[in-house]
């Protein structure tokens, strides 16, 4: 199946930090979707995306549809102790069925 | 309005038996995906179903797994006898349509023994 490329694999930053993190693709996506996963937990939505190029934003979390869409990135800023977790993106193409999900961000904050 | 409920949490089998796991949509979703997940690993795509029907089971093996969504009650994913590689954590999520935002349960430890 499709794979999205998401980059960093891991980072490790001190708290008041910001992080950026992005996903690509080699094919075109109607939507994209980002979540937070805690240890033993099912993976929360953190934000999602409909339109090339749109800009959303949930509190410290910003998000944008890559204009050409294959891409799209994360950004958190002012990192604190509880954004430590992993963050995955997902990918929705109309000619398709399923989401495609990216191999994860594991981010640690450094109090 | 409640999540998406998985159960049991956690299900511990020996080699050879069946397991089954179940998974309850948040009201109003009549769309479900399972997903499979290793340790370390990302979420990989198992099987999209609609009320009554399997829409896409492209990530589904071709033995001894089986999924469904009846009109009334959870949906079931089925996997018959298990063997150690099936251990891993599977989660279900629901939308109200396919391609919206898909929201997902706190999943199913299956350790086979």
């Amino acid at each position: 199946g499709q794979q999205l490329n998401q980059s960093p694999q891991s980072m490790f930053i001190q708290e008041g930090e910001d992080v950026s993190m992005n996903c690509t693709s080699s094919s075109i996506f109607n939507t994209w979707l980002w979540y937070k996963q805690d240890p033993g937990e099912g993976p929360v939505l953190l934000i999602a995306l409909y339109k090339a190029g749109e800009l959303t934003s949930n509190g410290r979390l910003t998000a944008q549809f890559g204009i050409t869409r294959k891409d799209s990135f994360l950004n958190i800023s002012a990192s604190i102790p509880s954004d430590v977790g992993i963050y995955f993106c997902a990918g929705f193409s109309n000619t398709g069925n399923q989401f495609y999900f990216g191999t994860g961000t594991s981010l640690t904050v450094i109090p | 309005n409640a999540g998406v409920m998985q159960n049991p949490r956690h299900l511990v089998r020996r080699r050879g038996q069946e397991a089954r796991l179940r998974c309850s949509p948040m009201k109003g979703h009549s769309h479900v995906y399972w997903y499979r997940q290793l340790p370390e690993e990302g979420l990989k795509f198992m099987v999209y179903l609609q009320k009554e029907n399997i829409i896409d089971e492209s990530g589904m093996p071709k033995e001894r797994f089986s999924a469904e969504f009846p009109k009334e009650g959870p949906s079931i994913l089925r996997i018959q006898q298990v063997v150690r590689g099936d251990s891993a954590a599977y989660f279900c999520a629901s939308s109200e349509q396919g391609g919206n935002e898909q929201f997902f349960g706190p999943g199913t430890r299956l350790t086979v023994l």
